[in-house]
């Protein structure tokens, strides 16, 4: 039983290039969502979907686009990359939003 | 605003002592309080998660407390191993229902680290 598996797990862009995040997850959880971790602050939340077809915003939204064609992928695109998109990025799932949610191990993304 | 504070922001004890970590929050209501472990390059981990009606919950040598009426919580580790060094993250589940889809709300962590 593999979890949530996140690709890359490191990746240097440079500014205005685009690339996606993939994210997968083999325990059939409706509940899918990315989330954005920074020093000193806790993580927030980009996107997330309840199931295949449904997705939506979080608290920072900006310069990510998402899609849910399957229950078990949940791909993070960056349409142009920004220094200010330098993060490590995770992904998590769950049978429901308020039940327990499992991460991937993160992508480490900078920016140049 | 939903907040979630965690205190101290790092901690560092000697191993095989015991520590205790604290969480405040102001999201009410709320449907679940949880304690992840965070270790350095990894993904957070699942320690504890309460509802809002149960007071107490432990998972090998990790015990977490809620208290609603405070609005407080804690984790108590005991007999502390070079393992148990990590981030340790305090997270509050808003109800899911209506348009909420229950997101959760994270607090910055304490970083513990556990010296021989």
């Amino acid at each position: 039983n593999a979890g949530v598996t996140q690709t890359p797990k490191f990746q240097v862009l440079k500014t205005g290039q685009s690339m996606t995040l993939q994210c997968a997850q083999d325990m059939n959880h409706e509940y899918m969502s990315w989330y954005r971790q920074d020093p000193g602050m806790g993580l927030r939340l980009i996107h997330y979907s309840v199931g295949a077809g449904i997705t939506d915003q979080g608290e920072v939204p900006n310069g990510y686009n998402v899609s849910r064609s399957t229950t078990e992928d949940f791909p993070l695109r960056l349409l142009s990359a920004a220094p200010s998109q330098t993060s490590v990025y995770f992904c998590a799932s769950s049978y429901f939003g308020d039940r327990e949610a499992f991460f991937g191990q993160g992508t480490r993304l900078t920016v140049v | 605003k939903n907040q979630v504070e965690q205190s101290p922001q790092s901690l560092i004890i000697l191993e095989g002592k015991n520590c205790t970590l604290q969480c405040n929050y102001t999201v009410s209501p709320f449907s679940n309080l949880r304690w992840y472990k965070q270790d350095t390059g990894r993904g957070p981990v699942s320690l504890t998660i309460m509802t809002f009606s149960e007071n107490t919950k432990s998972n090998g040598r990790y015990t977490a407390t809620l208290d609603a009426d405070t609005k407080q919580s804690s984790l108590h580790i005991t007999a502390s191993q070079l393992s148990d060094s990590a981030s340790y993250i305090c997270v509050v589940s808003p109800p899911n229902y209506g348009g909420s889809q229950g997101n959760l709300i994270f607090g910055k962590g304490t970083k513990l680290s556990v010296k021989p």
